[in-house]
């Protein structure tokens, strides 16, 4: 079974550009997560979607950042425009969502790792 | 409010060795806790979880925790280190009924 897929890996940009991140879910997963991983930190979540909508993007800085998951499916995080403070590591990870009857164990992509010059 | 707490941001072990990696938690109700492993460049790995079944949890690669309600702990341990097991391993909590992750802050691992 494939994993959570994410790309780029890596992206060097420079800062006031735009930038964008892809997700693609486990299959059958209905829940996706967008996480920013700053170094020597542990993740934070940045916005959650339930299948197409996006049910907690409380934590999303809304003035630079967006998130779409169109078809329920694979997702898109796009900052625009980056700034220094964005270089990170953006998780993307997924689950079957709540009601399953058990934990909801989330699974990781690799991330990619944004450098803004 | 839940919150994780791992002490030591770094732990050197020599091949062999036991391992040990400290997680302590704060939760106001029955938590749900994990084991995250992330090797250098890429995403983090579920090792193991706690769902209120058996308190001691067997996880991938020889990995093990035991959940302590008393001590609020969740410690990840494996009998012998290898070198294969140097990563960040992170803790996180949740509950019941929601998706909301807290993650700890990481412990690095030498071997």
């Amino acid at each position: 079974e494939a994993g959570v897929v994410q790309s780029p890996r890596y992206k060097i940009i420079e800062k006031k550009q735009p930038v964008a991140f892809w997700c693609n879910p486990i299959s059958g997963h209905n829940t996706l997560y967008w996480y920013l991983q700053n170094l020597g930190q542990g993740p934070e979540l940045l916005i959650r979607y339930e299948n197409e909508e996006a049910v907690d993007d409380s934590q999303l800085p809304k003035d630079r950042f967006s998130a779409e998951r169109l078809k329920g499916v694979d997702s898109t995080l796009k900052i625009q425009p980056a700034e220094l403070g964005d270089s990170a590591v953006y998780l993307c990870a997924s689950s079957f969502g709540l009601g399953t009857g058990e934990t909801d164990t989330q699974y990781f992509g690799p991330g990619t790792r944004l450098t803004v010059l | 409010a839940q919150s994780v707490t791992q002490l030591g941001s770094h732990v050197s072990v020599s091949e062999g060795a036991l391992v040990l990696l400290r997680c302590n938690y704060s939760s106001s109700v029955p938590p749900y806790l994990f084991w995250y492993v992330q090797y250098p460049n890429q995403g983090l790995q579920l090792l193991l979880k706690y769902t209120s079944a058996a308190t001691l949890v067997k996880g991938i690669n020889g990995f093990e925790a035991e959940f302590k309600k008393s001590e609020t702990s969740f410690h990840l341990t494996k009998p012998s280190a290898h070198m294969s097991d140097a990563a960040e391993y992170f803790c996180a909590v949740s509950t019941s009924g929601t998706y909301k992750y807290i993650f700890g802050t990481g412990t690095r691992l030498k071997v």
